[in-house]
């Protein structure tokens, strides 16, 4: 099956600056990759996902990018804010199978003012 | 707010006891998914339905527990002869299925489980 391996454990940035959280998976058939964040106490939230036939995808301070050759993808914020702390879990999905994403352990990260 | 409910928020319960926990899918997703997580683990699959058919279920799903989404809707997890280790947030999840943004999964808010 597949296997999400997921870092760091904890991102602890000063505001303003840029956060980067790297997965890797193990299954090439996987094809789609969402990242969520989940707030303390709150469910996951879908904030950007990304396709295996796209190699890089942005929504504002936000950008996901693939490397299939070396199976791994990356969150990067831009600028970033208090209100980004949160714990962000990446995800590997095969579609063309029962679509059961297999989920990183979690990053929590820390934007201090 | 994604559209994905949950019932009960929370549960606090003494071992041994039956628990039965409520997942209302956004209503046109015909996908729809339980986890478990643990403090400072991503969402464990546990089990999917499409429509009101169960097709996968994890190793992790032990005998005691069992779901059913009887007409493709809502759809109930089952937790019998509950024991300490069953403590956990219980997650569903809906999607429409298919392919590109449709295979997102909308999260509802969990039931938190205490037993005790």
């Amino acid at each position: 099956g597949e296997n999400v391996e997921q870092h760091p454990s904890t991102l602890s940035v000063q505001e303003g600056d840029s956060a980067v959280i790297k997965c890797t998976y193990s299954d090439s058939a996987s094809n789609y990759f969402p990242w969520y964040k989940q707030e303390l106490g709150k469910r996951p939230q879908l904030i950007i996902d990304i396709r295996s036939n796209v190699g890089e995808k942005k929504d504002q301070r936000i950008a996901v990018t693939l490397n299939k050759t070396a199976k791994h993808f990356s969150l990067h914020i831009t600028e970033t804010q208090p209100e980004d702390s949160a714990v962000y879990f990446c995800a590997a999905n095969w579609s063309g199978g029962s679509y059961i994403p297999t989920f990183g352990r979690g990053t929590s990260l820390i934007v201090h003012p | 707010d994604t559209g994905v409910s949950q019932d009960p928020r929370h549960k606090i319960t003494k071992r041994g006891q039956n628990v039965t926990f409520r997942c209302d899918p956004i209503s046109e997703h015909n996908r729809l998914y339980w986890y478990r997580q643990t403090l400072g683990q991503g969402p464990e699959f546990l089990t999917y339905f499409q429509n009101e058919a169960q097709l996968e279920k994890s190793r992790l799903l032990s005998d005691r527990f069992s779901a059913e989404r009887p007409k493709g809707s809502f759809s109930t997890l089952e937790i019998q002869r509950t024991e300490q280790g069953d403590s956990a947030m219980y997650l569903c999840a809906s999607s429409s299925g298919g392919r590109g943004s449709k295979e997102t999964q909308y999260f509802g808010p969990g039931t938190r489980l205490l037993v005790l």
